[in-house]
């Protein structure tokens, strides 16, 4: 069966301070991998998503990167953190090629503090 | 992708179903709708999509209407550890954004 593990479950970062989160899946090949944020008392915000090793669509301009090493590996970076980078980050991933209503499936989470 | 409309909250007891409603009046014909879980401090869970035909697998039931404009999520035999937030999305195939909103919170009491 599939899984997918995200690390480091928390985080507390000072501003100006960089990022790594990692993120990666066993038992499928080619998934879809994507990075969600959420913020406290809201919804899910889609920042990246990859449908293959190197190619990264972003939705929503921010101080935040994302990049896809390895089939199975999502990473989020920063270079200097900002306060409003606080919150909940979630790595997703799903079937790569499919009839397009295949589901993501997400992983625990990294909750991410910035002092 | 349609907007969803949910109740902020549910109770339900211990062992009896949990009805879960959603309204999506304003779905159009290729759009699935899914179920999703959210426990405390975990990441969201899936439970189940469909397109029209009622739906069955191991944790729960969906019940779509035949105009499709609403929909129910049944958990059959409620237990203390199904008390989280429910959310109801409608999507377009393909679309890479699960957009969640604000769900329901389902407590079941013992």
């Amino acid at each position: 069966s599939q899984t997918i593990h995200q690390w480091p479950a928390t985080l507390v970062q000072p501003v100006g301070s960089p990022l790594s989160l990692e993120c990666t899946v066993e038992g499928t090949s080619n998934p879809n991998l994507y990075w969600y944020r959420q913020a406290a008392g809201r919804g899910l915000q889609l920042l990246f998503y990859s449908v293959g090793i190197g190619q990264i669509s972003s939705e929503v301009p921010q101080n935040l990167s994302a990049s896809r090493p390895q089939d199975r590996q999502f990473i989020l970076s920063s270079k200097k953190l900002l306060l409003s980078d606080s919150g909940f980050y979630l790595c997703a991933w799903s079937v790569g090629v499919d009839r397009g209503d295949q589901p993501q499936h997400f992983g625990d989470g990294t909750r991410l503090s910035i002092l | 992708d349609a907007k969803t409309t949910q109740p902020p909250s549910m109770d339900c007891a211990e062992g009896r179903a949990a009805n879960l409603p959603c309204n999506h009046s304003t779905i159009s014909g290729n759009e699935y709708v899914y179920w999703y879980r959210q426990i405390h401090s975990q990441g969201p869970q899936y439970i189940i999509h469909g397109l029209k035909n009622n739906e069955t697998n191991e944790m729960a039931s969906l019940i779509i209407t035949e105009d499709r404009k609403s929909s129910t999520l049944i958990l059959p035999h409620a237990t203390l550890r199904d008390t989280a937030v429910y959310y109801c999305i409608v999507r377009v195939p393909y679309n890479n954004d699960m957009r969640f909103g604000a769900g329901t919170r389902l407590t079941v009491k013992p």
